[in-house]
């Protein structure tokens, strides 16, 4: 069964430093996976996704994650933090093209300090 | 550019009191989902549907009823709500599968009391 884990529930960095967000999954098929986030208060939206198109994947909000198969993960990264980036990030996997179902991770909530 | 709406986004509830929540969605999309969130859980699918007048269980269905009797609508029920429903709850909508993504509803905070 298909299953996504995110390492650190609390991830807290400083304004202007590196984001590194962990997510691994396990899927016996090739997968694609999401990342979301989600500003309190509010539903989750759509970060960035892999669709084993390019391996290195371009978000909004200048994220962008490295699918890497040979480690099953799909890491988030930002190179400079901004106050506005203090959310909760959702990893998310879905095994294949005829499934319509998401496996969630548990989130992990970022904190940016000044 | 409305996207998926859920009502009510706040609700207080008895012990035994019934509810329905309702998400509605402008964009055409046939598989829509509820899921609950609790912290330190994630997100757990309770129902979902693949299209109008269809249901299937999730991960966490008990003591929960959909329905989906038009496309852009789908209803969560509880019967019966106990404090371990508690949560907040999500709607998302999906145009297809495997590599579209969902489009969430802002939540529903639900407390039973």
């Amino acid at each position: 069964a298909q299953s996504v884990t995110q390492l650190g529930s609390h991830v807290s960095v400083s304004e202007g430093a590196l984001v590194l967000l962990r997510c691994n999954y396990s899927s016996s098929v090739p997968p694609y996976l999401f990342w979301y986030v989600q500003y309190p208060n509010q539903g989750l939206q759509l970060l960035l996704k892999y669709t084993s198109a390019a391996t290195l994947v371009k978000g909004i909000n200048g994220f962008e994650a490295e699918f890497k198969k040979s480690e099953t993960s799909f890491h988030l990264t930002k190179p400079s933090a901004h106050m506005s980036d203090a959310a909760e990030y959702f990893c998310a996997v879905s095994e294949g093209s005829g499934t319509y179902k998401y496996i969630f991770g548990t989130g992990t909530r970022l904190k940016v300090l000044a | 550019n409305a996207g998926v709406t859920q009502t009510p986004k706040f609700r207080v509830l008895k012990t035994g009191q019934s509810m329905t929540l309702l998400c509605a969605q402008d964009m055409n999309h046939e598989y829509m989902y509820w899921y609950r969130q609790d912290p330190g859980m994630g997100l757990r699918l309770i129902h979902y549907s693949v299209g109008e007048g269809t249901t299937a269980k999730g991960e966490v269905p008990d003591g929960y009823n959909v329905s989906r009797l038009k496309k852009q609508n789908f209803l969560l029920g509880l019967e019966s709500a106990a404090p371990s429903q508690t949560s907040v709850y999500f709607c998302a909508s999906s145009s297809g599968q495997g590599a579209y993504g969902y489009t969430f509803g802002s939540g529903t905070r639900l407390t039973v009391v």
